[in-house]
């Protein structure tokens, strides 16, 4: 079963824009994780934020979680045609589960 | 460097002809783990395994095996493939975080393995 479920599916931006995406899972979590996948090609790690953190950054990202409404947000500020790939976000430590994803297009 | 290995790359077989994808990691990881790829479904966990002949099912286990026989290598053995078998295929590792409750993992993936049943 999918537990982490991303929001939007797609998202079109401009070069410069920010994107943002979300996730929403289903039980209680340890933490929640952010992976960029390009296309066809294995997962990278972004982002790892704990249960009890409420808003983690790392460079131009930017991670919150509120486990009050089972939801994360990953926001990417200042955006390049580069961040073009699929953002997922995983849950659940040894039994991982990832949600379908967010396909992100930035157009230079 | 530090990687997950994945072969083949990318594989077309038959209906019931037995295969297995190999899987290598020098990074002395406890965890390893399986996950397939479908288009719309995201990745689903397969079978992991969290040491040496320790492995457990994941959400969709069905015609699928593993063994941990070695702590880097984690084969994932197809007995008889069905074409709803066809997929792309991640292997991943992480060391267990043992600090926090459930293992706090972050994984390093292979780059994936493409695998075509007819």
């Amino acid at each position: 079963s999918q537990q982490g479920e991303e929001d939007p599916q797609a998202l079109s931006i401009q070069e410069g824009e920010n994107a943002t995406m979300n996730c929403s899972y289903k039980t209680s979590i340890n933490n929640l994780q952010w992976y960029r996948q390009n296309s066809g090609r294995g997962l990278v790690h972004l982002i790892l934020i704990r249960s009890n953190e409420r808003e983690k950054h790392s460079g131009r990202l930017r991670v919150t979680l509120d486990t009050s409404k089972k939801s994360s947000s990953l926001l990417i500020t200042a955006s390049r045609a580069a961040d073009t790939a699929s953002y997922f976000c995983a849950t659940g430590g040894f039994k991982t589960i990832f949600g379908a994803g967010t396909r992100l297009f930035v157009k230079a | 460097e530090a990687q997950v290995t994945q072969n083949p790359r990318y594989l077309i077989t038959v209906t019931g002809k037995k295969l297995t994808v190999t899987c290598s990691q020098n990074m002395n990881h406890e965890y390893m783990s399986w996950y397939r790829q479908d288009p719309g479904l995201g990745l689903r966990q397969i079978y992991y395994s969290m040491n040496v002949e320790v492995t457990d099912k994941g959400d969709v286990p069905e015609g699928y095996k593993v063994s941990r026989k070695e702590k880097r290598n984690f084969p994932l053995i197809l007995e008889s493939p069905s074409p709803n078998q066809t997929s792309l295929y991640f292997c991943a590792s992480s060391f267990i975080d043992r600090s926090a409750v459930g293992g706090t993992n972050v994984l390093t993936f292979g780059a994936g393995s493409r695998l075509t049943v007819l």
